[in-house]
């Protein structure tokens, strides 16, 4: 597609459910990446995916978190158990060659 | 340990005024220095980046300002416009993923 397409735009869930966000990317774009943003604050990476390598998890908070890639094409990043802390804006990027991160508009997450 | 330190965290400046952000960083391995705007309710998006074998690039009214011996680099908008108003973020890279600042909050007045 012509961007980075995120969905949903906005999500409120309960305290202790699960929640999946959905990250697509532009066609042809080998890099993935997903940032947390909090009220007010700066990106805060999670984790990166590079074609068919192992993704760089170093950046994700608990092991409530993960995420998955299908090949060069869609992820989806699930927070289980949520807490009110896991509030913020969920960023999706994607890039050719490493350089160049095209965002997505985010999913704004809130947990009541 | 915040690896790319970004100031002033906000900024208010009248139209036609020069805004100066800057950003400070340690690690020498860094190779790109992007900035990204983000206007409320979008993601970030790529405005300006510049390589370290360069001390000064300029795109339109922003231009970036490199100086390598102080690990300093810094964002500066010509005659700015209200429509510059948005959050403006550093941000460094050595291997991905990219490195942030914390952002800095523009209001640009009229």
């Amino acid at each position: 597609g012509a961007g980075v397409s995120q969905s949903p735009s906005n999500k409120v869930t309960e305290k202790g459910k699960d929640v999946e966000l959905r990250c697509d990317p532009i066609s042809g774009h080998t890099a993935l990446y997903w940032y947390r943003q909090r009220l007010g604050q700066g990106l805060e990476f999670l984790i990166y995916f590079q074609g068919n390598s192992a993704p760089d998890k170093s950046g994700l908070p608990s092991d409530r978190f993960s995420a998955e890639r299908t090949g060069e094409s869609v992820s989806t990043l699930t927070i289980q158990r949520t807490q009110q802390e896991d509030s913020a804006v969920y960023l999706c990027a994607s890039s050719r060659l490493g350089l160049g991160y095209t965002f997505g508009s985010g999913t704004r997450l809130t947990v009541v | 340990q915040q690896q790319v330190k970004q100031s002033p965290q906000s900024l208010i400046v009248q139209k036609g005024g020069i805004p100066i952000i800057n950003c400070a960083y340690e690690n020498t391995a860094f190779d790109y220095f992007p900035w990204y705007q983000q206007f409320p309710g979008k993601g970030p998006a790529l405005l300006i980046a510049i390589r370290p074998d360069v001390s000064e690039k300029k795109e339109g009214r922003f231009t970036i300002s490199f100086n390598k011996s102080a690990k300093q680099f810094s964002l500066h908008i010509m005659d700015s416009q209200p429509g510059d108003s948005a959050t403006y973020f550093c941000a460094a890279l050595e291997n991905t993923p990219l490195v942030f600042g914390k952002g800095t909050r523009l209001s640009v007045i009229a």
